[in-house]
């Protein structure tokens, strides 16, 4: 167990459809990170954040957006799905002055 | 173009052999990390090398971080099963803030 939560673990949504991801850092932990995952692909990186600020931006959509609360926890909204969003959407954390990141479980999304 | 390319991507042995990955970078890391991922999962951290040459073993995993602080090898000796996995390196470089992930070494050891 790494200390990172995700919720939910698995999610099946229409297209057009808006869903928020959630994620809780381990606990000390500044930054967080949001990565999607395609089947066979690497591990793409969304967004990082620190401690609630926009810290770097990767391959986001414009449909994507996230934030993070005065808690640290993080949420990941994707809006106006479509089946190329199925994916798993992974949250990661590092604490400060570390470069090391931690993995939540994942969250599971599939667009139909 | 990647910033962290590995080498090779697919690699699949038998029990017992000996395999080694490796991840270049043309940029200078102050540290990289080497994760192992299974299928849905997500990743987890193998190791963290932060000085050029430094070598850090685990168990049968042996990690190098290249002297100039820009690529890094990982050395597996008589691999098992269990070690089949998606293996990554990754790191934040010296120039930047972004963590990234290299490309992605997909090992399977067949028993």
């Amino acid at each position: 167990d790494s200390g990172v939560t995700q919720t939910p673990k698995h999610l099946i949504t229409a297209t057009g459809q808006r869903v928020t991801l959630r994620c809780s850092p381990r606990s000390g932990d500044l930054s967080v990170y949001w990565y999607q995952q395609s089947l066979d692909q690497g591990l793409q990186f969304l967004i990082q954040y620190y401690n609630g600020e926009e810290r770097a931006k990767g391959n986001i959509l414009e449909r994507f957006s996230a934030q993070q609360f005065p808690d640290l926890h993080s949420e990941l909204n994707l809006s106006s799905l479509e089946l190329g969003d199925s994916a798993l959407y992974f949250c990661a954390s590092s604490p400060p002055s570390r470069t090391e990141a931690f993995f939540g479980q994942g969250t599971r999304l599939t667009v139909v | 173009t990647q910033l962290l390319e590995q080498s090779p991507q697919f690699l699949s042995i038998q029990e017992g052999e000996n395999l080694t990955v490796y991840c270049n970078s043309s940029s200078v890391f102050s540290s990289l990390q080497w994760y192992r991922q299974e299928p849905g999962e997500g990743p987890v951290l193998l190791v963290t090398v932060v000085t050029g040459g430094e070598v850090k073993k685990l168990k049968r995993l042996t990690f190098q971080f290249g002297d100039a602080r820009k690529d890094s090898s990982l050395h597996i000796t008589a691999a098992q099963p269990g070690d089949t996995g998606l293996y990554l390196c990754a790191g934040t470089p010296n120039t930047g803030n972004q963590f990234y992930f290299g490309t992605g070494t997909s090992l399977t050891v067949i028993p």
